[in-house]
């Protein structure tokens, strides 16, 4: 597609359940970024992949949360056991060059852990 | 510890009247910023940028200015169209570690007819 795309669009899971949301970058582009982003509030970066090596997950809020990209193009976001906290829109994004600057964004999975 | 700031969590406009969103930022190791634009249920899209070497930069209806002694930049629209109405994201990249983007909390921008 044209576009970065990421399923499922939606999301509910039960408290301690385990999610993996799935994001596709544009074809061809180097870096690949997810964000949480939690009602009210702005993105907050979780962690960054350039091809498939996890550069910097500095922002991933605890090690429930688990990111991979194993062929340097699709990757997911395994969220272990969630809890409400973890109720957020997951955004990713991709761009070309390392720099996340213009850096092109999917449409999020909402997540909500009941 | 929020380093980008949008102090105004909405702003309304008519339509034809500029538009200005602030926005404050506190770490002086930023040197890129970016404007995105979000509609309900999309992700943002990148709208507009400026780099620290510059104090403003025009895009058709958009312009972005930035004033560095003061940790200060702002977007502003003009004219404003109803089709603008959306939340704006101010957004900041340090010059170490340009991968990651922090974002401020949005303003809502709403351009009434």
């Amino acid at each position: 597609g044209a576009g970065v795309s990421q399923s499922p669009r939606y999301k509910v899971a039960k408290r301690g359940q385990d999610v993996a949301l799935r994001c596709d970058p544009i074809s061809g582009h180097v870096s690949l970024f997810w964000y949480q982003q939690a009602l009210g509030q702005g993105p907050e970066f979780l962690t960054y992949f350039q091809n498939e090596a996890q550069l910097d997950k500095s922002g991933l809020p605890s090690d429930r949360f688990f990111a991979e990209r194993p062929e340097g193009s699709v990757s997911t976001l395994k969220i272990q056991r969630t809890q409400q906290e973890d109720s957020a829109v997951y955004l990713c994004a991709s761009s070309l060059v390392g720099r996340g600057t213009e850096a092109f964004f999917g449409q999020g999975t909402r997540l909500t852990v009941v | 510890d929020q380093q980008v700031k949008q102090n105004s969590p909405s702003l309304s406009v008519q339509e034809g009247r500029i538009s200005i969103l602030n926005c404050d930022y506190t770490n002086s190791m930023f040197d890129y910023f970016l404007w995105y634009k979000k509609y309900p249920a999309e992700g943002p899209t990148f709208l507009i940028s400026i780099s620290s070497i510059k104090d403003k930069n025009e895009d058709g209806r958009f312009t972005v200015f930035l004033n560095k002694s003061a940790k200060h930049l702002s977007l502003h629209i003009v004219p404003s169209q109803p089709g603008d109405s959306a939340v704006y994201f101010c957004a900041a990249s340090p010059a170490d570690s340009g991968y990651a983007l922090n974002f401020g909390k949005g303003t809502s921008l709403l351009v009434t007819p």
